[in-house]
């Protein structure tokens, strides 16, 4: 089975302040890994992947996300947060080949970032 | 490309009535996933269709919900009939290949009364 586990349901921060989402995950094997933002009232909209190579992801609008094998984490972060980084993130995990439900990715349950002027 | 298309993007209905929502993938893609989103459960995986065909339906609630997809532009999630509990947010993904990026759509949201 593949789960995703975002234990934090919100994160505040001050704007120009680092941030970071945590997210870790249980496959069976080698996951992909996914991070989507949703803004209110949108649908979600990728942010990054880690498929193979580097454990340093960089992705849209300067998030970049870290791949630990040992930790089987994929924490989101940026150096510098900005007030319109305020939403709802989400990870995702799927395991390499097909499973019992195919090729669908499991989602955390989402971490609401607030960032304060 | 327009993205992955979805309508109506607001559903008001009263229990008991059919409601159908639509998808339009983007081209190209030739796998398709309907999720759901409640505050209670989060994002849920309800079925995937790869090259028009239905992969994996097991996230389908119950027999009230039913989808197709008739060709590769066009997908429909019918709930017949509907229920209260249904109210939710439906989104639809699509993606080339299983492995890369699932682009969303903006999401039914919809409301039983």
């Amino acid at each position: 089975a593949q789960s995703v586990a975002q234990p934090e349901d919100q994160v505040n921060v001050a704007e120009g302040n680092p941030l970071t989402v945590k997210c870790t995950y249980s496959v069976s094997g080698n996951p992909y890994l996914f991070w989507y933002v949703q803004y209110p009232n949108r649908g979600l909209q990728f942010l990054l992947k880690y498929i193979t190579g580097d454990n340093l992801v960089k992705g849209s609008y300067g998030f970049e996300a870290e791949f630990n094998k040992s930790q089987t984490s994929f924490h989101l972060k940026k150096p510098s947060a900005l007030v319109s980084d305020s939403a709802l993130y989400f990870c995702a995990v799927r395991d390499r080949g097909p499973t019992n439900s195919g090729y669908a990715l499991n989602f955390g349950k989402g971490t609401s970032l607030l960032v304060t002027p | 490309d327009a993205g992955v298309i979805q309508s109506p993007r607001h559903e008001v209905t009263e229990m008991g009535q059919e409601v159908t929502l639509r998808c339009k993938p983007i081209s190209g893609h030739d796998y398709l996933f309907w999720y759901r989103q409640t505050m209670m459960r989060g994002l849920e995986l309800l079925i995937y269709f790869n090259n028009n065909v239905p992969i994996d339906d097991s996230g389908m609630p119950e027999d009230r919900f039913s989808a197709k997809m008739p060709n590769a532009s066009f997908s429909t999630l019918k709930i017949q009939p509907s229920e209260p509990r249904d109210s939710a947010v439906y989104f639809c993904a699509s993606s080339r290949l299983p492995q890369e990026t699932q682009y969303f759509g903006p999401g039914t949201r919809l409301l039983v009364l």
